[in-house]
């Protein structure tokens, strides 16, 4: 089964307006991680935000906040006012099950790609 | 802030050679993950070291070995590279147990001929 799944391939947002990305995750863990990640055209990989699963408050980070609906198993991704800059990939990751130091790995989903139309 | 460096940036090789990539980590990083991510796919894990061990393993061909180093940088070694290596290579490092975040570098375009 997916362990993380991300079902909007593609996603055109006007300017301005904010827009979800939608991601749920699959995990029987207790303890686990969930990431958020952009990746233009470029190539990069940006990190964007965090949630840990004891996490009480939904994460923030400037424009962006991580809607974390446990009991859904829901790791939705909000940027407010979007910008052209935005346009790219964006990518759910989860971590879990770390059993010692180094073996903390990401498991990624297939990734949304957004664009924002002037 | 300093960020994980990779070289090279791009990198051409033919069928049957060998590709080395390398990877320097945040300084206070002790942990290094390498991932391989094909044309547009999500990225794949390859494996990962802690204070120079090889603490995780995924889906790393036996064509391929990796080590991290004292001064904890990491190369991914690859030989006998086949047309299906072809793909953008991720280092990413992270500060194990304390620091959640995992920072990737802007990764290594391998195209294989």
């Amino acid at each position: 089964a997916q362990k993380i799944t991300q079902t909007q391939p593609g996603m055109f947002v006007q300017e301005k307006e904010a827009v979800t990305l939608d991601c749920t995750y699959d995990t029987s863990d207790p303890s686990y991680g969930l990431f958020w990640y952009k990746q233009p055209s470029s190539g990069e990989m940006i990190f964007l935000i965090y949630q840990g699963s004891y996490d009480q408050q939904n994460a923030t980070e400037g424009r962006y906040s991580l809607n974390f609906q446990k009991a859904r198993k829901s790791a939705n991704l909000v940027i407010s006012a979007s910008q052209l800059g935005d346009s790219a990939m964006y990518f759910c990751a989860m971590r879990e099950g770390w059993t010692n130091f180094g073996n903390e790995k990401l498991t990624f989903g297939t990734g949304t790609r957004l664009t924002i139309i002037p | 802030a300093a960020g994980v460096i990779q070289s090279p940036r791009h990198l051409i090789k033919e069928k049957r050679e060998t590709a080395t990539l390398k990877c320097y980590p945040i300084p206070r990083h002790d942990t290094v993950y390498w991932y391989q991510q094909g044309p547009g796919q999500d990225p794949q894990f390859l494996i990962s070291f802690y204070e120079k061990m090889q603490s995780d393993k995924g889906s790393i061909p036996d064509r391929f070995s990796a080590q991290q180093f004292s001064d904890y940088h990491s190369e991914l070694n690859m030989s006998s590279l086949e047309l299906g290596d072809s793909a953008l290579y991720f280092c990413a490092s992270s500060l194990a147990g304390g620091d959640e975040k995992l920072f990737f570098g802007s990764g290594t375009q391998l195209s294989v001929l």
